[in-house]
């Protein structure tokens, strides 16, 4: 059974901060796919990035970062020098190529 | 380009009332098609997926139906509403999950 962890239920930090959003995941498939989305409080997902079981390098956009390591099933999304706007909930989600699942998701709130 | 459109975007519905929420997908054939609820602060919940037309799968027995009448309408359906269907409805569309979910911009589900 697939199935994706976000422990941190609320994050808050000051503008500038940097913050870190852990996502661990269980599959027993061998190919897989991981994902984070954004949720603004508009409430529409916003896709941020695809990963495959295959390639665990780490990728960097603007201020934003994830680290991916199979030996510990982790996909971890860290913001760089938060802004305001970066404020949402934050789901991971792990994909077998048929169907997704969510992690809980994780509010952040970034504090002017 | 792909696009999904999903209304009403805000619906208050009498406890015992019918609904129907409808999502279409445009520039796409054949897509894998979704319906999520999230319940307030909560996270994503699947309800149904679709990955051809007339078939559907349910995730969880509850007081909600979905229909695929065409390849590129969902539609979700209640008979009669309860007052724990109020909840954020999403509907997604994906390529066979490999490359995410894109979401439509949700119904806000209110029933008093």
């Amino acid at each position: 059974a697939q199935k994706v962890t976000q422990a941190q239920t609320e994050i808050s930090v000051v503008e500038k901060e940097d913050v870190t959003l852990d996502c661990v995941y269980e599959t027993r498939d061998t190919t897989y796919y991981l994902f984070w989305y954004k949720q603004p409080p508009s409430g529409e997902l916003v896709f941020l990035i695809r990963r495959n079981s295959f390639d665990e390098q780490n990728e960097i956009s603007g201020r934003y970062s994830w680290n991916f390591q199979k030996s510990t099933s982790s996909f971890n999304f860290t913001i760089t020098a938060s802004q305001v706007v970066d404020s949402a909930v934050y789901f991971c989600a792990l994909s077998d190529g048929n169907d997704m699942r969510f992690g809980a998701g994780t509010r952040l709130t970034v504090k002017p | 380009s792909q696009t999904i459109h999903q209304w009403p975007a805000t619906l208050v519905q009498p406890v015992g009332s019918p609904l129907s929420l409808e999502c279409t997908v445009e520039g796409t054939s054949n897509p894998n098609l979704y319906w999520y609820r999230q319940a307030a602060g909560r996270g994503l919940q699947l309800l149904f997926y679709s990955v051809g037309i007339g078939q559907i799968s349910s995730e969880v027995p509850q007081n909600l139906s979905a229909s695929r009448p065409q390849d590129r309408q969902f539609i979700l359906s209640s008979k009669k509403l309860l007052l724990s269907d109020s909840g954020f409805y999403l509907c997604a569309w994906s390529n066979r999950g490999i490359n995410g979910y894109t979401f439509g911009s949700g119904t806000r589900l209110t029933v008093v």
